[in-house]
């Protein structure tokens, strides 16, 4: 599976926007980029997903470079429960394989009052 | 009622005992898995299962099995726990292709597992 790297660890204010990065420079054309993130003492939760264009739901943004080798997932106004680990996972959707999650150590993002 | 439910939630044991975890899921969904995640790290897959008789090894199985007694039960299984295997503990379910929710996996809430 193709590999991502994430910062280890950001920062926000409260109500403010979040921007966390992603690259994923070896992504193949059928990988899907999923966002997961973890609360503290809980299991992970679904984000977000893409594969080429934009996205938006309730939760989240996920911008798509043109070239897919790196995204950004937007927060646009951060809360405190937003603090939480948020994994960017590529999943490719060809064959059997689809569904196995490989997850990397993420970026922990700190929002602050 | 949570939809993805773990049992035991923590667990101590002793090196060299037969530890079961536990799962079950009312999401109706075929596809389950079994992660563990040590300190600090991301989560890794254990074992995988797409259907009742389907059962895959993850890129860690070695010194653990599982069983699928029904499309909502997946066991995890230390066959010989060690110290090693202190960790946590996530099940996950995930629907099929023609399912809105394909795409999504749905944790539960994690077992706490110590060996001492």
């Amino acid at each position: 599976d193709a590999k991502t790297t994430q910062p280890n660890s950001m920062e926000s204010n409260e109500e403010e926007p979040v921007h966390l990065p992603c690259n994923h420079s070896t992504i193949s054309g059928t990988d899907y980029i999923h966002w997961y993130r973890q609360l503290p003492s809980q299991g992970p939760e679904y984000v977000i997903h893409g594969l080429t264009s934009n996205v938006n739901n309730r939760m989240a943004s996920l911008a798509i470079a043109e070239d897919r080798k790196s995204s950004t997932l937007i927060l646009h106004r951060a809360t405190l429960r937003d603090a939480a680990v948020y994994y960017c996972i590529l999943n490719n959707a060809g064959g059997t394989s689809y569904g196995k999650l490989t997850f990397g150590q993420g970026t922990i993002l700190t929002v602050h009052p | 009622d949570a939809d993805v439910t773990q049992t035991p939630r923590n667990r101590i044991t002793k090196t060299g005992k037969r530890i079961m975890l536990e799962c079950s899921q009312t999401k109706g969904h075929d596809r389950m898995y079994w992660y563990r995640q040590d300190p600090g790290l991301g989560l890794r897959l254990i074992y995988y299962s797409f259907d009742v008789k389907d059962i895959n090894k993850g890129e860690i199985s070695d010194g653990y099995s599982v069983s699928r007694q029904a499309q909502a039960k997946f066991s995890l299984s230390l066959e010989s726990a060690i110290p090693n295997q202190t960790a946590l503990y996530f099940c996950a379910t995930s629907g099929p292709p023609w399912d809105s929710h394909y795409n999504e996996q749905f944790f539960g809430p994690g077992t706490r597992l110590t060996v001492l």
